[in-house]
């Protein structure tokens, strides 16, 4: 299965501050069609997962232009151009390319 | 509005079944595959398995952690989807979502989600 390596796994960020988020993976992700399935999920504490994004960057309905996602081959980056006090939760990384789907451990947003 | 509320879970003993259910609205059910993924307490996502439309089959796919013991079904005309969970494990204590699969890009629209606790 593909291993998805998430960077840092705890990251205190201070309102207004950029934070970032690396992933990577430990194959290729580009897909055989040329898409490449790197997806972002948010999990605020007690709430279901939401998914930020979707092949490496295109950002899903509702989603604040704060977000932005980059990345090729095996290294991706979830980047918070002003971290708001909304975006505390878990970060999941996810690859969709290798079957099975695979997530990565999750990086903690809290503020400081 | 896509609505994706699961019930059926709860305390069950290690080596005892539970089935899972997940009523779906707002959307097409038939036409669409559907996902059960988990997350044990305090860790991360897991995928568990899918299962295809009628055009497709109704294939089904597994994770190599439960497979040969959890069994996805899906009723088209009821709208839901089931998760026969047999020979369960303390390693199986998960809250379980469903989820509307939305291919490789994985999935934009899911359940609250409902506990399983396996425990003597």
């Amino acid at each position: 299965d593909v291993v998805m390596t998430q960077s840092p796994l705890s990251l205190p960020v201070t309102l207004g501050q950029p934070a970032s988020i690396s992933c990577r993976s430990s194959q290729g992700l580009v897909h055989s069609n040329g898409n490449t399935y790197l997806n972002w999920f948010h999990q605020r504490p007690g709430q279901s997962p939401r998914r930020l994004i979707y092949k490496v960057s295109n950002r899903d309905s509702g989603v604040p232009d704060r977000f932005s996602g980059s990345g090729s081959g095996t290294d991706f980056t979830l980047k918070i151009s002003r971290v708001e006090a909304e975006d505390v939760g878990v970060y999941y990384c996810m690859q969709g390319t290798h079957w099975p789907w695979t997530f990565g451990q999750g990086t903690k947003v809290e503020i400081k | 509005e896509v609505q994706l509320v699961e019930s059926g879970g709860g305390l069950v003993q290690p080596g005892g079944s539970l089935r899972l259910s997940c009523a779906a609205s707002g959307f097409t059910f038939s036409d669409n595959y559907m996902d059960w993924v988990r997350q044990a307490p305090g860790k991360g996502l897991e995928w568990v398995g899918r299962i295809e439309n009628k055009a497709s089959s109704y294939t089904t796919e597994y994770a190599a952690s439960v497979k040969g013991r959890f069994t996805i079904s899906r009723d088209d005309s009821k709208n839901s989807l089931y998760l026969q969970m047999n020979s369960l494990k303390i390693e199986d204590t998960a809250v379980y979502y469903c989820a509307k699969d939305g291919g490789s890009s994985g999935w934009f629209d899911w359940g609250q989600g409902t506990l399983v606790t396996v425990s003597s």
